[in-house]
């Protein structure tokens, strides 16, 4: 299967703790995004890569919060100092270019805090 | 800003009978449209989008959405469903031209479930 992944599945941490997520897009997929899902929510966008630069980001995206993309392929999503409202679903998708192409999404980290 | 209504969290319908799940956005630029499907604990697929052209647009597995750009709306029907279309159904936009704009804006989502 070549689809997004995503990795932990799940993740339990203690509150301050510092987690950190990656993603595996879809080979040759230039586009990456991350979205956080709570429950009873839809996902909502937290940041966006073309290739390796960072392109966008929400107002979501605290200071604790840091995407990286370093060679245009993975992704990393860290989150420091959490805190219990870091509790979600992180997802991952990615496209490729043009902008109107289809976001694939990965199968999600699941992270609680405690 | 865009945003997106799904005004039903929940539909139960028994099997064989039609379904329409609602979909209202408000945006001030043009859109695309989509939505998305969540099985049972697996991750997000799309199942239908809008890009331009026909205002009908249908999936592989009988769904389809009409676009009314007058309503601001993008409902999903079927005209009879089954117990595997059980899923949560996730609708989303996203403005064009992106101008760097390349979120999707999700619903909250509306949970169907099929009554055998």
């Amino acid at each position: 299967d070549t689809g997004v992944s995503q990795d932990p599945r799940h993740k339990i941490t203690k509150r301050g703790q510092n987690v950190t997520f990656r993603c595996d897009p879809i080979s040759e997929h230039n586009r990456l995004y991350w979205y956080r899902q709570t429950l009873g929510q839809g996902p909502e966008f937290l940041t966006y890569f073309q290739n390796e630069a960072q392109l966008e980001k929400s107002r979501l995206l605290s200071d604790r919060f840091s995407a990286e993309r370093p060679k245009g392929s993975f992704s990393t999503l860290e989150i420091q100092r959490t805190e219990q409202g870091d509790s979600a679903m992180y997802l991952c998708a990615s496209s490729l270019s043009p902008t109107y192409n289809e976001q694939f999404f990965g199968p999600g980290t699941r992270l609680t805090v405690l | 800003a865009q945003s997106v209504t799904q005004l039903d969290s929940q539909v139960p319908v028994f099997e064989e009978a039609p379904v329409e799940l609602r979909c209202n956005y408000s945006s001030s630029v043009s859109v695309y449209l989509f939505w998305y499907v969540q099985y049972p604990n697996q991750g997000l697929q799309l199942l239908l989008k809008y890009l331009s052209g026909s205002t009908l647009v249908e999936s592989i597995n009988g769904f389809e959405a009409e676009f009314n750009k007058s309503q601001t709306s993008f409902h999903l029907r079927k005209p009879s469903v089954h117990i595997s279309d059980t899923a949560e159904y996730f609708c989303a936009v996203r403005t064009y031209p992106n101008f760097g704009n390349e979120k999707l804006t999700f619903g909250t989502g509306t949970r169907l479930t099929i009554i055998p």
